[in-house]
């Protein structure tokens, strides 16, 4: 089965630093999600992005979260200063169509430790 | 708001045994709700999925799960747990009209004993 690859599987950064977290979703999709998973709580979503915009985005996904294709394969999340409460397990997943009519395949995730 | 309860944090089951797993959920209409699971290492899979029509779901690696609207549970079930199915299962809700949206249970935790 096709897969969406998230690099690296875990990242460690100072506070106040920005951090890049990258995503291959499967080839032939066309919708893209951020998650994340603070550890001991749920997994929230952050951000869906379609047609190259944001189509929706959390109360979570503020001025600090931008997402960017920048090719034609790859998704980032990127967070422009990083604070001790980002420190979260971070999903990618992808969709060939919208919610109702496909389901969504979900990275490995990226461990993102920020001290 | 929309929310989702996994009443159960961990479970330890005997392999063989049959299996189900808890869900409730709060929406304000007839929602969408997704059963997935996570081995260790591993991405969220998606088991099975209810959109409308009939209440019980069939899904992947012989596990079923069946709407029930006046209780508002979606309750994941297996007739027979193998060792492989040890891994954490989150329930989810689809938020109509969202572009993937989901709100996510907190998981329950599933051990098998041999």
């Amino acid at each position: 089965e096709p897969e969406v690859t998230q690099t690296p599987s875990h990242q460690v950064t100072q506070m106040g630093q920005e951090v890049i977290l990258r995503c291959v979703p499967i080839s032939n999709h066309l919708y893209f999600y951020w998650y994340r998973q603070i550890l001991g709580q749920k997994v929230e979503f952050l951000v869906s992005f379609y047609n190259n915009e944001i189509s929706e985005k959390s109360e979570i996904f503020d001025d600090q979260f931008s997402v960017e294709r920048p090719d034609g394969s790859n998704f980032t999340l990127k967070i422009r200063s990083t604070k001790l409460e980002d420190s979260a397990m971070y999903f990618c997943a992808s969709s060939k169509d919208r919610l109702e009519n496909e389901k969504l395949f979900f990275g490995s995730g990226t461990q993102l430790s920020v001290l | 708001a929309q929310s989702v309860t996994q009443p159960d944090i961990h479970i330890t089951v005997s392999e063989g045994a049959s299996l189900e797993l808890r869900c409730n959920y709060s929406y304000g209409a007839t929602p969408y709700l997704f059963w997935y699971v996570q081995s260790p290492g591993q991405g969220l899979q998606l088991l099975l999925k209810y959109f409308s029509g009939d209440t019980l779901v069939q899904g992947i690696k012989g596990f079923e799960a069946e709407f029930k609207r006046s209780q508002s549970s979606f309750n994941l079930r297996k007739p027979s747990v193998h060792w492989s199915d040890a891994a954490e299962y989150f329930c989810a809700v689809g938020v109509r009209g969202s572009q993937g949206n989901l709100i996510f249970g907190k998981g329950t935790k599933l051990s098998v004993k041999p």
